[in-house]
C-alpha cells in the first residue's frame, strides 16, 4: 500500500519562531498533496492544496503568508508555520494523491505532526 | 461542496455489529462516497468507498440507499480497536478531489 510519512511527529517551539513540517510519499509519486489542521475534539480542516511545481491553493481564511507551502518534488511537500503563536498549536496532517488518480481512488494520509507553541 | 451529516457519537458492544449512518441529500450523480476513520492521535485511514452498489471489503461493508441520499457503514463485529471517529466524505467528479471533512461519528466500543 501507499505510505505517507511526516516529520517531525511532534515539535515544541517558542512563540515567534518558524517551524517546518515535511510530508513525504514513500513509495509513489504524489502530484497533489493536501494540508489539514485539526484542533482537539474537532474535525480536520483543509488548509491548502499543493500541486508539484506550482503555487499552493489556500482555503478561505487560511493566511498564505503565515503557512508557507512548498511542493518542490513529486515526493515531498513542506508546510512552514512562520512566526508561530500559541494559537497555532494544533495537529497538522498531510495527505497525498497519486498522479492520474481518479475520484474513486483514495487519498493517503500521513500520521500527523503535533505542534505546541509556548 | 456537498455536505454530509452524521451522528456525533455512537456506542456498541464488543463483537456486535455496528451500523454507522450518513446522510448526503445533496449528493450529485457522479459523487463517490468514501469512508475514513481516525484513531486517536493518528491520521485518517481509508475504510471503504462506493458509488451506487453496496460494497464489501475485509474491514467493512457499505450499504448505499437506492436514491443515494444516505449510506451506512457496517462493521460486522466491532472490536476495541475499532473505536475511532468515522468520517463519511463525498468526492466530487472533477477538480482536485479535495476532501471536506464533516464532524464524523465517534464510535465507542464497550468491552
Amino acid at each position: 500500500g501507499a505510505v505517507v510519512s511526516q516529520h517531525p511527529s511532534r515539535v515544541i517551539c517558542k512563540s515567534g519562531t518558524s517551524v517546518k513540517i515535511e510530508c513525504r510519499s514513500l513509495d509513489f509519486q504524489a502530484t497533489t498533496m493536501f494540508w489539514y489542521r485539526q484542533f482537539p475534539k474537532q474535525s480536520l480542516m483543509l488548509m491548502a492544496t499543493s500541486n508539484e511545481g506550482s503555487k499552493a491553493t489556500y482555503e478561505q481564511g487560511v493566511e498564505k503568508d503565515k503557512f508557507l507551502i512548498n511542493h518542490a518534488s513529486l515526493t515531498l511537500s513542506t508546510l512552514t508555520v512562520t512566526s508561530a503563536h500559541p494559537e497555532d498549536s494544533s495537529f497538522y496532517i498531510c495527505s497525498a494523491r497519486r498522479g492520474g488518480q481518479t475520484r474513486q481512488e483514495t487519498q493517503y494520509f500521513g500520521p500527523g505532526t503535533r505542534l505546541l507553541v509556548l | 461542496d456537498a455536505k454530509t451529516t452524521q451522528p456525533n457519537s455512537m456506542e456498541s458492544n464488543e463483537e456486535e455489529p455496528v451500523h454507522l449512518p450518513c446522510n448526503h441529500s445533496t449528493i450529485s450523480g457522479t459523487d463517490y462516497i468514501h469512508w475514513y476513520r481516525q484513531l486517536p492521535s493518528q491520521g485518517p485511514e481509508y475504510v471503504i468507498h462506493g458509488l451506487t452498489s453496496n460494497v464489501n471489503n475485509r474491514m467493512a461493508s457499505l450499504a448505499i440507499a437506492e436514491d443515494r441520499k444516505s449510506s451506512t457503514l457496517i462493521l460486522h463485529r466491532a472490536t476495541l480497536r475499532d473505536a475511532a471517529v468515522y468520517y463519511c466524505i463525498l468526492i466530487k467528479g472533477s477538480g482536485t478531489y479535495k476532501y471536506i471533512f464533516g464532524t464524523g461519528t465517534r464510535l465507542k466500543v464497550l468491552a
